[in-house]
């Protein structure tokens, strides 16, 4: 069985830009959510999606936005990019809804670069 | 807001010594807790988990367990490996208008020498 995917692996980008970040969940989970990790303030919560609707959302600026099909792929894309938003981020699958507490399985992440 | 904190690395052993991690936590009601390691250029992967005080999580030698009288959920293993070395983040889950949302520690990085 196929692990969680996200691409691009690694993104290069400069200040102003956009960018957007895609994860593919597996097979059969419905459950996506989204996390900013760095070096300084750890691994943040950046929201969660199920069915198509956004459930959840941590203390991210609306810069910060996602949507996911209806096939469970999801993708967050960050606007007028900021030095400060280089970071891992990493996409986690589950297979049940938000209000179950669900194992998470995390993808390898994108690395993001804001130059 | 939920909270937690973990020990800060890096924890640098040599092989076959005896591991903590201390990660200690503040929450509303009664949350899960979690221990996720994170290998180098991967995601992280649950490692154990406690749903209730006195609740012991283990898996591959590590344990943990669930003491909500002292708000702590600290990692051990008896011996390390090399194959051991990864960053190790405690987390836990609280419920929040019916969802569960999950906070995570920074991070505890171990070496572990032969």
């Amino acid at each position: 069985k196929a692990g969680v995917t996200q691409t691009p692996r690694y993104l290069i980008k400069t200040r102003g830009q956009q960018v957007t970040l895609s994860c593919s969940p597996i097979s059969g989970h419905r459950s996506v959510s989204w996390y900013q990790q760095t070096p300084g303030q750890g691994l943040q919560f950046l929201f969660e999606y199920f069915s198509e609707t956004q459930r959840n959302k941590g203390n991210f600026p609306g810069r910060f936005s996602g949507r996911q099909f209806s096939n469970s792929r999801s993708e967050m894309n960050v606007s007028t990019l900021e030095l400060g938003d280089s970071a891992l981020y990493l996409c986690a699958s589950s297979k049940g809804t938000p209000t179950t507490n669900e194992k998470l399985f995390f993808g390898s992440g994108t690395q993001l670069s804001v130059l | 807001g939920d909270s937690v904190t973990q020990m800060e690395g890096p924890v640098t052993l040599s092989e076959e010594a005896f591991l903590t991690i201390n990660c200690t936590y503040t929450a509303t009601g009664y949350p899960s807790l979690f221990w996720y390691v994170q290998y180098p250029g991967e995601g992280l992967q649950l490692l154990l988990k406690a749903t209730k005080a006195d609740d012991k999580g283990s898996n591959k030698g590590f344990e943990a367990t669930y003491r909500k009288e002292t708000t702590s959920f600290h990692l051990e293993k008896g011996s390390v490996q090399v194959s051991d070395s990864a960053v190790y983040f405690c987390a836990l889950t609280t419920t929040s208008g019916g969802s569960y949302i999950p906070t995570f520690g920074r991070g505890t990085s171990l070496i572990v020498h032969p």
